[in-house]
């Protein structure tokens, strides 16, 4: 099956820092993206879809300019959590899937703790 | 809009037993149904889907689900548990029209040895 990679599987960062997550499909173009959050024990919550080459949509209640999503080619998006809080501390998980094909494909999370 | 409704938080079942994991959904178009389950600090792993044809799905470890559209459920079933099958076990609806998948709030299975 596909394979979705996310990198890194976790990280700790400072408050006020920015940190970048990588969400690579390794063996299909991806032109759709998918960024999930997830709280400890609650399900995931969708916060944004990125397409390849335009800019991405963001749910309700998700800040844009807080976690900034790029998709700038066909095997890659990044989610950078600029000025991270402790509040940030999640789950990210990233789905990618192809156009037309409905069925999305996880990467195995990051685990962000900002201290 | 689209939701995804997981009335057990958890379910205990003792090994070898039954399981049965509720689904209900909404959706204004045909759904596209998924059951996924995640390992604790762990991605996703998907166990099955409906997209069309035969309403009972079968799926990976022994699972199955069956998409009842007058009910509007997807229930997640299998016929005997092991231990290892303890996780967290995710609904999920989504469409052709913008991929997007949504997850239920999940349901927690325990199982008693």
């Amino acid at each position: 099956g596909a394979v979705v990679s996310q990198h890194p599987s976790w990280v700790i960062c400072k408050s006020g820092t920015s940190v970048k997550i990588e969400c690579r499909s390794l063996d299909f173009q991806a032109t759709t993206m998918f960024w999930y959050r997830q709280f400890p024990k609650q399900s995931l919550m969708l916060m944004a879809t990125s397409n390849e080459g335009s800019k991405a949509t963001y749910e309700q209640g998700v800040e844009k300019d807080k976690f900034l999503i790029n998709h700038a080619s066909l095997t890659l998006s990044t989610l950078t959590v600029t000025s991270a809080h402790p509040e940030d501390s999640s789950f990210y998980i990233c789905s990618a899937s192809t156009h037309g094909n409905t069925e999305a494909f996880f990467g195995q999370g990051t685990r962000l703790t900002v201290v | 809009a689209q939701s995804v409704t997981q009335p057990d938080i958890h379910i205990t079942v003792s090994e070898g037993a039954s399981l049965e994991l509720r689904c209900n959904y909404s959706y204004g178009a045909t759904p596209y149904l998924f059951w996924y389950v995640q390992s604790p600090g762990q991605g996703l792993q998907l166990l099955l889907k409906y997209f069309s044809g035969d309403t009972l799905v079968q799926g990976i470890k022994g699972f199955e689900a069956e998409f009842k559209r007058s009910q509007s459920s997807f229930n997640l079933r299998k016929p005997s548990v092991h231990w290892s099958d303890a996780a967290e076990y995710f609904c999920a609806v989504g469409g052709n029209r913008d991929d997007k998948i949504i997850f239920g709030k999940g349901t927690r299975l325990h199982i008693l040895p």
